[in-house]
């Protein structure tokens, strides 16, 4: 597609379940990263993916968040036993190289933890 | 903890007024840059400068950079209502992209 595709929009889950939250990138960009953002606050670095490389996880909170990427195309972010501190939107961009020459950004998924 | 600073967090002004919003960061980068977002949803890339730039236009956009005091300033001239919006810098040193907190501005009709 055109643009970086996330899905679902918004998504509402009981504490305590599973998420899995799907990024399509734009063709052929190599470098894909997820964001979360707090409502007011800034995005908060979560884990980075650059072509066959080992990805950066650094960013994420806790083993309860991972994400997958196969080569470069989609990549999943799941977090496992959903707490109300998870409530955010949830991020994703990618670039044709590491360098972060302007990267495109998915319009995000809402999350909920009720 | 966020690699760049946006002062002011808030900012607002009449339409065609000029508006300026700058951003600190603290370690080396390859690049800077500002993006835009509305409604808390995703964002947009306006404008990048490299570390061996020091000022770049982009229509309304102006944008420096002094890499010896680490910091940058977005300028929008003859602001528009439908500027209104989250501004945020952005630094990529190495491989990650960090951003700061943003700065909300408000342009009054």
């Amino acid at each position: 597609g055109a643009g970086v595709s996330q899905s679902p929009s918004n998504k509402v889950t009981e504490k305590g379940k599973d998420v899995e939250l799907r990024c399509d990138p734009i063709s052929g960009h190599t470098a894909l990263y997820w964001y979360r953002q707090r409502l007011g606050q800034g995005l908060e670095f979560l884990i980075y993916f650059q072509g066959n490389s080992a990805p950066d996880k650094s960013g994420l909170p806790s083993d309860r968040f991972s994400a997958e990427r196969t080569g470069e195309s989609v990549s999943t972010l799941t977090i496992q036993r959903t707490q109300q501190e998870d409530s955010a939107v949830y991020l994703c961009a990618s670039s044709f190289s590491w360098s972060g020459e302007g990267y495109t950004f998915g319009s995000g998924t809402r999350l909920t933890v009720v | 903890s966020q690699q760049g600073e946006e002062d002011p967090q808030a900012l607002s002004i009449q339409e065609g007024e000029n508006a300026t919003m700058n951003c600190s960061y603290k370690t080396s980068i390859n690049n800077l840059q500002w993006y835009r977002q509305n409604s808390g949803r995703g964002l947009v890339h306006l404008i990048l400068i490299r570390s061996n730039e020091r000022e770049k236009h982009s229509g309304r956009l102006r944008v420096t950079l002094d890499t010896s005091k680490k910091s940058s300033s977005l300028l929008i001239t003859a602001s528009r209502a439908a500027d209104t919006a989250s501004y945020f810098c952005a630094t990529v040193g190495g491989s990650r992209l960090t951003f700061g907190e943003g700065t909300q501005l408000t342009v009054n009709p």
